[in-house]
């Protein structure tokens, strides 16, 4: 069954640390992996998309790193500030069904809270 | 570049009533999702149509639940008649092609069935 892992479920940290959130996946066949920023009452935003090829992919203070192998993923966020303050949620894009269809499986989220 | 576009935001309604949502994608994009999403949980696909057909509804409780997309561009959720576990946010999302490619979300429309 196609499952996407996340944890912490939810973290608080101080404004100008940093922070991993980790993403665990048994979704195949894999196609793509991102990080999606879901803000209070708002729908997701899109961080980043990596492919089976990337390792590494940065936006900003954001930067996700895939492990293809062992099918994991993280999103490091430097030097945090207030606005970060959001859901954080793995989503992995996996062809269905053997025929030509995308699906994504989405991750519960971690809920990251960041205090002054 | 306009972002996906959904009313109303907030819903409030008793149970057995009916209520409809609307969403306008991207101009351009072929695909449009609408997603349930319960509080504390990720989004959980009920319809993603390509232009104006149905490409998967196989998660939609068609008994209460309906869709369809006019001319191939605006959209709409019906749910006659609400259950109280109908409570949620329900999200429309578009994209150029497939779910392969970056879906863009709109803001959402909470539903609260009591």
């Amino acid at each position: 069954k196609n499952q996407v892992e996340q944890s912490p479920q939810s973290l608080i940290i101080l404004e100008g640390k940093n922070c991993t959130l980790q993403c665990n996946y048994t979704v195949s066949p894999f196609s793509n992996l991102r990080w999606y920023k879901q803000d209070t009452g708002r729908g997701p935003v899109s961080l980043t998309i990596m492919t089976f090829s990337e390792n590494t992919k940065s936006n900003g203070r954001y930067t996700a790193t895939l492990d293809a192998d062992t099918k994991q993923s993280s999103l490091h966020i430097t030097a945090s500030q207030l606005s970060d303050s959001a859901s954080y949620i793995c989503v992995v894009s996996a062809l269905a069904g053997g025929g030509s269809n995308y699906k994504l499986t989405f991750g519960k989220g971690t809920l990251l809270t960041v205090n002054p | 570049e306009a972002g996906v576009a959904q009313s109303p935001r907030y819903k409030i309604i008793e149970k057995r009533q009916s209520v409809a949502f609307w969403c306008n994608p991207i101009s351009g994009h072929a695909t449009l999702y609408w997603y349930q999403q319960i509080l504390g949980q990720g989004p959980k696909l009920l319809i993603q149509f390509q232009n104006n057909g149905v490409v998967d509804d196989s998660q939609l409780p068609k008994d209460r639940f309906s869709a369809e997309r006019l001319k191939g561009v605006d959209s709409t959720l019906k749910i006659q008649p609400a259950k109280l576990e109908d409570s949620a946010v329900y999200l429309c999302a578009s994209s150029l092609k497939d779910l392969n490619t970056e879906a863009f979300f709109g803001q959402g429309t909470r539903l609260t069935v009591v």
